[in-house]
């Protein structure tokens, strides 16, 4: 089967950095996914990583170990505004087959 | 368009109604993706059209779901007979690409089954 696993909350205050961890277990790989997803609002694009290494865009980076299924993503600088879910997501065969989701981490910024 | 659109935002319907949920992808893009998020639980693939390609249907939960992807664009999810743990919010998505770049998310149908 397919699984992908995240922790559900996690807290962190503003200035901090956070580490969210994503370990998979697929079919298949052919590519690993971030998304931000505010509440009540649309998941947002963050990140893609197909091979393995660390893949870094402004305050946020992305870090993938295809042989250990896993991923983290790291946020810095946090600010209030990153309160959100953080979405990993596998695309477990060649490009074009559907996205599977973890249950996302619901991240609580706080001053 | 600019972005996926999605109508209605909101619907409420009773048990055993029927309902069709519309999206509408950015111009251009060749894959659109439905998939529903219930409380709690992670994004569940529902089905996805690429091009002029079959549609891979695995996702669908029963016979009562059903999506049609007309002219390549527009693309319509429905649901027969309601149940009330049909109740979610459907998402879709679009790609240009087959997905190499992440998709872009309409904001959603939210369904309430009473």
């Amino acid at each position: 089967g397919q699984n992908i696993d995240q922790p559900t909350e996690m807290t962190a205050t503003e200035g901090a950095i956070v580490q969210i961890n994503c370990t998979y277990q697929t079919s298949g790989f052919n590519g690993l996914f971030w998304y931000q997803q505010h509440a009540g609002e649309a998941p947002t694009f963050l990140s893609y990583n197909v091979l393995d290494g660390l893949e870094e865009k402004g305050r946020f980076s992305s870090f993938l170990s295809r042989s250990k299924g896993y991923s983290y993503l790291l946020l810095k600088e946090l600010q209030m505004k990153d309160s959100a879910s953080y979405l990993c997501a596998v695309r477990p065969n060649q490009a074009g087959t559907a996205l599977i989701f973890g249950k996302g981490t619901t991240l609580s910024v706080s001053s | 368009g600019a972005g996926v659109s999605q109508s209605p935002s909101n619907k409420v319907t009773e048990k055993g109604k029927d309902v069709e949920l519309r999206c509408d992808p950015i111009s251009g893009h060749t894959a659109l993706y439905w998939y529903r998020q219930s409380l709690g639980q992670g994004l569940e693939f529902l089905i996805y059209f690429q091009g002029n390609s079959a549609p891979d249907k695995s996702g669908l939960p029963s016979d009562r779901f059903s999506a049609e992807r007309t002219g390549g664009s527009v693309s319509t999810l429905t649901i027969q007979r309601t149940q009330q743990e049909d109740s979610a919010v459907y998402l879709c998505a679009s790609s240009p690409d087959r997905g190499r770049n992440g998709y872009t998310f309409g904001s959603g149908t939210r369904l309430t089954v009473v």
